[in-house]
């Protein structure tokens, strides 16, 4: 199956930087989705990295290398509304034209 | 635009009851799927329709739950009986369909929480 892994939780200060890592087992990878959830809200795309390099995006970035499976998100200038479950998703080919398989999320706190 | 709308946003029922879920895509959208998530976790995959019909429901507990779109638009979840284990977040999102070529972004409602007692 996919392994996605990612930090369970993170603090970070209000207007500084943060950055949210993923690491993925897949032998289907065909992109990678970033999305943001508020507690008890929907989750809502963030980013999609499809090939090696950085897709910026506002305040929010993000990485990816395939051949490390690994993606970052970068998040800028940090607001306290950041505040927020930070979901990495992997598509899978294997499995399904576009079936996503999420990691557990990032809870990030942002701190005055 | 109006996006993916899901009812009720919360459900509280007593185990071995029936509870169904109902959503609406976003206009347009062909592809349609049911993810249920538990707290703390990331959304798991329960089925996936392209237009009516169901390309995916490897994941789907065929015991007590289905589902339906009838006519490629709306869909229903049903669970029937329910269980305590049940109690999750029954997330519905919507994607244009077009392959695996293009960036499938999908795009997810506000869910409904539902509480088995």
């Amino acid at each position: 199956g996919q392994n996605i892994d990612q930090p369970t939780e993170m603090t970070a200060t209000e207007g500084a930087i943060v950055q949210i890592n993923c690491t993925y087992q897949t032998s289907g990878f065909n992109g990678l989705f970033w999305y943001q959830q508020h507690a008890g809200e929907a989750p809502t795309f963030l980013s999609y990295n499809v090939l090696d390099g950085l897709e910026e995006k506002g305040r929010f970035s993000s990485f990816l290398s395939r051949s490390k499976g690994y993606s970052y998100l970068l998040l800028k200038e940090l607001q306290m509304k950041d505040s927020a479950s930070y979901l990495c998703a992997v598509r899978d080919l294997r499995t399904g034209a576009n079936n996503l398989f999420f990691g557990t999320g990032t809870r990030l706190t942002v701190i005055p | 635009e109006a996006g993916v709308v899901q009812s009720p946003r919360y459900k509280i029922i007593e185990k071995k009851q029936p509870v169904a879920f109902w959503c609406n895509p976003i206009s347009g959208h062909n592809t349609l799927y049911w993810y249920l998530q538990n707290l703390g976790q990331g959304p798991e995959l329960l089925i996936r329709y392209e237009n009516e019909e169901a390309v995916d429901d490897s994941q789907l507990p065929k015991d007590r739950f289905s589902a339906e779109r009838l006519k490629g638009v709306d869909s229903t979840l049903k669970i029937q009986p329910a269980e305590l284990g049940d109690s999750a977040v029954y997330l519905c999102a919507s994607s244009l369909g077009g392959g695996p070529s293009n960036q499938e972004t999908q795009y997810f409602g506000p869910g409904t929480r539902l509480l088995v007692l």
